[in-house]
């Protein structure tokens, strides 16, 4: 009954090569985020999709390529990886509105690039 | 400049102990929202806590309160009686508008360590 799930939860690779993270909620959200925390835990947004429609692109590498099949699925293709990639990314949903509703996270995908 | 500041990289708090963790913010968006999240050493995200900015009552779930101050823009995380899994990194975050992108914009985080 796992509300945000990601998977995998850890994915080691070698730079050059492109790899995908899957994100699928279950809670009937209709919102869904991807953020990036760097090595000195810090966190920010990458994208946002609302109803499968992209409403967030932060500054990011055109690399990362988020694709929404429908409004529980946000999934994050990387190509090229680079050594700067290695992160945890975390996957988000929420309802949209109300604005207090909390953003729920999956459990993080640790990425290392060697 | 930063719209969530934590000025606290690292706290410690004796166990049964109350802490105050700081939190401060810019927005000039007259609605928006304030959240605690606490993220253990496994890695997960948990959420805590949320205030809005037309709330009139400071928020309180269990254990754990927000002490909001509008005017100075903050909102202060106060842990009561502290535990030992309460060690955690605490991380504050803000979302801005009724209808804006609804992303969080988060802190640099704390890092609570509960000594017995």
């Amino acid at each position: 009954d796992t509300a945000v799930s990601q998977t995998p939860k850890y994915l080691v690779t070698q730079m050059g090569n492109d790899k995908s993270i899957k994100c699928e909620q279950n809670l009937g959200h209709d919102t869904m985020y991807w953020y990036k925390q760097d090595s000195k835990k810090f966190l920010k947004i990458m994208f946002s999709y609302n109803n499968k429609e992209l409403i967030i692109n932060e500054t990011v590498p055109n690399r990362f390529s988020p694709k929404s099949p429908d409004k529980a699925h946000l999934n994050l293709h990387i190509n090229s990886l680079e050594l700067g990639d290695s992160a945890v990314y975390f996957c988000a949903s929420s309802t949209r509105p109300p604005p207090n509703q909390p953003q729920h996270f999956g459990d993080g995908t640790r990425l290392s690039i060697l | 400049a930063q719209k969530i500041t934590q000025t606290q990289p690292g706290m410690f708090v004796q166990e049964k102990e109350a802490v105050t963790l700081d939190c401060t913010y810019d927005t000039s968006d007259p609605s928006y929202g304030l959240f605690w999240y606490k993220q253990p050493s496994s890695g997960e995200m948990i959420f805590l806590i949320y205030q809005g900015s037309y709330d009139q009552q400071n928020a309180t779930e269990g254990r754990y309160s927000l002490n909001f101050q509008k005017a100075r823009k903050s909102a202060n995380l106060v842990i009561s009686a502290s535990q030992l899994g309460d060690s955690a990194m605490y991380f504050c975050a803000m979302r801005e508008g009724q209808t804006g992108a609804n992303n969080l914009f988060f802190g640099t985080g704390t890092r609570l360590t509960v000594i017995p």
